[in-house]
């Protein structure tokens, strides 16, 4: 069964440092989208993406934060600066139909 | 308006029983509702959704309820089994085309032997 792939599965980082989290969605999805989820709350929006350009950006997503299609399979989040408020799972997810389909998620621990 | 409101926050039931949970939410626009499960360290996964033409989904021991003019629906787990201990998380899209899904706050459900 197709699904989407995260890489780090872990990392750790110190505040102030660039992070760079990546992601293999499914590969006839054309509709990308991250999420966060600080531990024990809810799975929050960060950004949606579609056909190159962010077609959608929560307030969270501020100017630290950058998506990238680099070629015709990643899909990655770059938080250029990260705070200590950046430690959560970040989670990629995919879709054609409308049915999202969620990685196992990035756990970011920043120091 | 965004919001998805869910409850209970936790919820502990037995073996064979069921387990209900709840969500509300405030825009109209939204047109489709899904709910899913998440085990600890793994990403959400689908179990079940809806739409808001319909009144009720079953797909096995899971069922939607939801209610159109109260603006709420809810998650039934049937015969609950210890192996359905999880976190359930409603969400709701919306109409802006962009697929987002605002999620629940999600409830921990477990069930005991």
């Amino acid at each position: 069964e197709p699904e989407v792939t995260q890489t780090p599965s872990h990392q750790v980082t110190q505040m102030g440092q660039e992070v760079i989290l990546r992601c293999v969605p499914i590969s006839n999805h054309l509709y990308f989208y991250w999420y966060r989820q600080i531990l024990g709350q809810k799975v929050e929006f960060l950004v949606s993406f579609y056909n190159n350009e962010i077609s959608e950006k929560s307030e969270i997503f501020d100017d630290q934060f950058s998506v990238e299609r680099p070629d015709g399979s990643n899909f990655t989040l770059k938080i250029r600066s990260t705070k200590l408020e950046d430690s959560a799972m970040y989670f990629c997810a995919s879709t054609s139909t409308g049915e999202l389909f969620f990685g196992e998620g990035s756990r970011l621990t920043v120091l | 308006q965004q919001q998805v409101k869910q409850s209970p926050q936790s919820l502990i039931v037995q073996k064979g029983g069921i387990s209900i949970i709840n969500c509300a939410y405030e825009n109209t626009a939204f047109d489709y509702f899904p709910w899913y499960q998440q085990f600890p360290g793994k990403g959400p996964a689908l179990l079940i959704a809806i739409r808001p033409d319909v009144s009720e989904k079953k797909e096995g021991r899971f069922t939607i309820s939801f209610n159109k003019s109260a603006k709420q629906f809810s998650l039934h787990i049937m015969d609950s089994q210890p192996g359905d201990s999880a976190t359930y998380f409603c969400a709701a899209r919306g109409s802006s085309n962009t697929g987002k899904l605002i999620f629940g706050q999600g409830t921990t459900l477990q069930v005991k032997p």
